[in-house]
C-alpha cells in the first residue's frame, strides 16, 4: 500500500522561530520527492523538490533518508507569509501514474 | 509559458444532477494530465491520469468517469452526484516529472 503519513499540526510557532516538518513514506522504491505549499482555499504549489544528498533553497532545507524511509523540511526565521499547508509529496515510480500526497502539516506563524 | 485553465472555480449542484469540469492546458504538447480531488480533512486523492487522448487510467472506484477529447483537454464527469462528491477538484498536469496544478473547482453538492 501506498501511504505518507505526516502530522498534521497545527504548529503554531512565533514569528523569527524555526520549525522542522518530517514525512514518512510506506514505499522504499520511490523515486521523487518534493514538499508542496497549500494555502488556504487554493491549489497546490511546488515548494521545493527533495534530493539524496539535501538541498536549500534559502530559509528552507530539505533532507531525505532513505534508510529510514522518511524525508524533512526545515524552515529558518520563520516569517508570516510561511502560514499555510506544507504537503509531503511522493513519486512512488516516476512513471505517469501520478504523486501521492501526505494529508498536509498546518503551520502558522504567530506574531 | 504553460498555463493550466480549470473552470468553474466554484459549483453548488443538487444530488442526482450531473457534473462537466473541464480543464485545459497552452504552451505544451502531449503533457500527461491528472485529475485530483481533495475532501474536507483529507489528503488529496488521485482520481484518474491520462498520458494522451483517448487514454484514461482510473485510480478508485466511483460515479465519476473522465475524458480526454483533445491533447490539451481533460474532462471530469458524473451522470449522477452524490453528497460524497463534494470536494476540492483539482486538474494537473506533467511533462518530465513536474507537475504543475489549475487553480481548482471547488464542489458541493447538497
Amino acid at each position: 500500500r501506498k501511504e505518507v503519513e505526516q502530522d498534521p499540526g497545527p504548529f503554531n510557532v512565533p514569528e523569527g522561530a524555526t520549525v522542522a516538518f518530517n514525512c514518512t513514506y510506506s514505499n522504499s522504491a520511490s523515486q521523487s520527492f518534493f514538499w508542496y505549499r497549500q494555502d488556504c482555499r487554493k491549489e497546490p504549489k511546488l515548494l521545493m523538490s527533495v534530493y539524496s544528498s539535501g538541498n536549500e533553497d534559502g530559509r528552507f532545507t530539505a533532507q531525505l533518508n532513505r534508510a529510514s524511509q522518511y524525508i524533512s523540511l526545515l524552515i529558518r526565521d520563520s516569517k508570516l507569509s510561511d502560514s499555510a499547508t506544507y504537503l509531503c509529496v511522493v513519486n512512488w515510480g516516476g512513471g505517469a501514474d501520478g504523486l501521492t500526497f501526505g494529508k498536509g502539516t498546518h503551520l502558522i506563524i504567530q506574531p | 509559458s504553460q498555463t493550466i485553465h480549470q473552470w468553474p472555480a466554484t459549483l453548488v449542484q443538487p444530488v442526482g444532477s450531473p457534473l462537466s469540469l473541464e480543464c485545459t492546458v497552452e504552451g505544451t504538447s502531449n503533457p500527461n494530465l491528472y485529475w485530483y480531488r481533495q475532501a474536507a480533512g483529507r489528503g488529496l486523492q488521485l482520481l484518474f491520469y491520462s498520458v494522451g487522448i483517448g487514454q484514461i487510467s482510473s485510480e478508485v472506484p466511483q460515479n465519476l468517469s473522465a475524458s480526454r477529447p483533445q491533447d490539451r483537454q481533460f474532462i471530469l464527469s458524473s451522470k449522477k452526484l452524490l453528497l460524497s462528491d463534494s470536494g476540492f477538484y483539482l486538474c494537473a498536469w506533467s511533462v518530465l516529472g513536474g507537475y504543475t496544478f489549475g487553480s481548482g473547482t471547488r464542489l458541493t453538492v447538497v
